[in-house]
């Protein structure tokens, strides 16, 4: 099946620094990519929705200057935590849509932020 | 996307069949349902979807009541690797990115005991 790859899997960083995050479909183009942020104990939540050659669509409450978001090519979207705080430590995944075959979703393994 | 309500946790014994309800009965004539998992520290992995049918694969079947409010997601066998948290969802299968935006309820937490 197709596969999302996240990297890097696992990132500790110091307060106040920004940390990248890559998302890749290796197998199918994705023109829309989807970041969501995951907190212990708790459920998936929708961050935005990375759109390729256009600007990204945040849900609300969801800073779009502190979460940038680059979807320069068809198969590779960034996530950048900019000045990251404790607060932002989290479990962040994303997903691809496959718009060429099934229009199926697929989720990448999920990168996990720790911020000092 | 309609919203789904599952229990919390469920338990099974090993080997043995698990059945995670979901209720969706604001569910749209479009929508599919849609079960994904999530192991421990994992991206969410797809198990099976189904718009009126029953389904079947290699993971798991998928029974959906004939006014599709609600459905059982079965997994036949259940092995110690199959405890995750499980999540319903509806949405529009493939098609506009309206439906690619998941929206994850609590899901349920299936554990799998020895």
């Amino acid at each position: 099946g197709a596969v999302v790859s996240q990297h890097p899997s696992r990132v500790i960083c110091k307060s106040g620094t920004s940390v990248k995050i890559e998302c890749r479909s290796l197998d199918f183009q994705a023109t829309t990519m989807f970041w969501y942020r995951q907190f212990p104990k708790q459920s998936l939540m929708l961050m935005a929705t990375s759109n390729e050659g256009s600007k990204a669509t945040y849900e609300q409450g969801v800073e779009k200057d502190k979460f940038l978001i680059n979807h320069a090519s068809l198969t590779l979207s960034t996530l950048t935590v900019t000045s990251a705080h404790p607060e932002d430590s989290s479990f962040y995944i994303c997903s691809a849509r496959d718009v060429g075959n099934t229009g199926e979703l697929f989720f990448g393994e999920g990168s996990r932020l720790t911020v000092l | 996307d309609a919203k789904t309500t599952q229990p919390p946790s469920m338990d099974c014994a090993e080997g043995r069949a698990a059945n995670l309800p979901c209720n969706h009965s604001t569910i749209s004539g479009n929508e599919y349902v849609y079960w994904y998992r999530q192991i421990h520290s994992q991206g969410p992995q797809y198990i099976i979807h189904g718009l009126k049918n029953n389904e079947t694969n290699e993971m798991a079947s998928l029974i959906i009541t004939e006014d599709r409010k609600s459905s059982t997601l079965i997994l036949p066998h259940a092995t110690l690797r199959d405890t995750a948290v499980y999540y319903c969802i509806v949405r529009v299968a493939g098609g506009e990115t309206s439906g690619s935006r998941l929206t994850f309820g609590e899901g349920t937490q299936l554990t799998v005991n020895p």
